[in-house]
C-alpha cells in the first residue's frame, strides 16, 4: 500500500462545477497534511495547509478526517486556470515530505 | 517565502557523462532537499542535502551517483553522474522554512540523456 494514494484522475470538469479530491494516507503519526499544485512543466507550489478544523480559501475548502487518515480538497466553481496536477502531501516528524501521485485536474469551457 | 534559483533549467547529455546541477537560496536555509520526478510520476525524494556533512541519501540512491554538496546554507549541489537514459527526468531543489513548516521548491530542471 502507498504511504499517500490519490486518485490519478484526470477529472474532466465543465467551467463552474465543484469537483473534491481525496487523499488517504497510511502513517497514523502524521503530523502535517497540505495540497499543492503542479501546473504541466512547472514546480509545485504550496496551495494550502490543510488543519485539523478544516480551513478555507476562497473557493478552496481543505478537510482533514485524523480517524480515518483521510484528507479531502474542494473546489467550488472552478475556473479555467484551475487546470492542474493536486498533490496531497503528508509530513511525519521528521521534515520529509510523502507525495501523493496527484490527482490531474482539466477544468473545460 | 524562499526564492531558489536553479540552474541550469534544462540539458541534454551524453550517456557516461555527469552533470551539476546548483540550487541557491536567497536566505539561510536549514533544510535542504533534492527530489527527482519523471515523466507523469509524483515526486521521490533523493536526498536531504546537510550543511557541513554528507547527505542523508533516500533508499535506492546513492553518493556515487548522486554526490551533493552544501558548503553553506543558502547553496547546495546535485551531480547525476556517469548518466544513463533512465537518468531523464526533472530534478527539484527544495528549501523547508521552519517558521511556516512550508517548503518551496525551485523551478526545476530538465534532463535528458541521450
Amino acid at each position: 500500500r502507498k504511504e499517500v494514494e490519490q486518485d490519478p484522475g484526470p477529472f474532466n470538469v465543465p467551467e463552474g462545477a465543484t469537483v473534491a479530491f481525496n487523499c488517504t494516507y497510511s502513517n497514523s503519526a502524521s503530523q502535517s497534511f497540505f495540497w499543492y499544485r503542479q501546473d504541466c512543466r512547472k514546480e509545485p507550489k504550496l496551495l494550502m495547509s490543510v488543519y485539523s478544523s478544516g480551513n478555507e480559501d476562497g473557493r478552496f475548502t481543505a478537510q482533514l478526517n485524523r480517524a480515518s487518515q483521510y484528507i479531502s480538497l474542494l473546489i467550488r466553481d472552478s475556473k479555467l486556470s484551475d487546470s492542474a496536477t493536486y498533490l496531497c502531501v503528508v509530513r511525519g516528524n521528521n521534515y520529509q515530505l510523502i507525495w501523493g501521485a496527484g490527482t490531474k485536474l482539466i477544468i473545460k469551457p | 517565502s524562499a526564492v531558489i534559483s536553479q540552474k541550469p533549467s534544462r540539458d541534454i547529455c551524453q550517456r557516461g557523462t555527469s552533470l551539476t546541477i546548483q540550487c541557491q537560496v536567497d536566505s539561510q536555509v536549514t533544510m535542504m532537499f533534492w527530489y527527482r520526478q519523471q515523466p507523469g510520476q509524483s515526486l521521490t525524494l533523493i536526498a536531504t542535502a546537510n550543511q557541513g556533512s554528507e547527505a542523508t541519501y533516500e533508499s535506492g540512491f546513492v553518493i556515487d551517483k548522486f554526490p551533493i554538496s552544501r558548503p553553506n546554507l543558502t547553496f547546495s549541489t546535485l551531480t547525476v553522474s556517469n548518466m544513463s537514459p533512465e537518468d531523464s527526468s526533472i530534478y527539484l531543489c527544495s528549501v523547508l522554512w521552519t517558521e511556516k513548516n512550508i517548503q518551496y521548491f525551485g523551478a526545476g530542471t530538465r534532463l535528458s540523456v541521450l
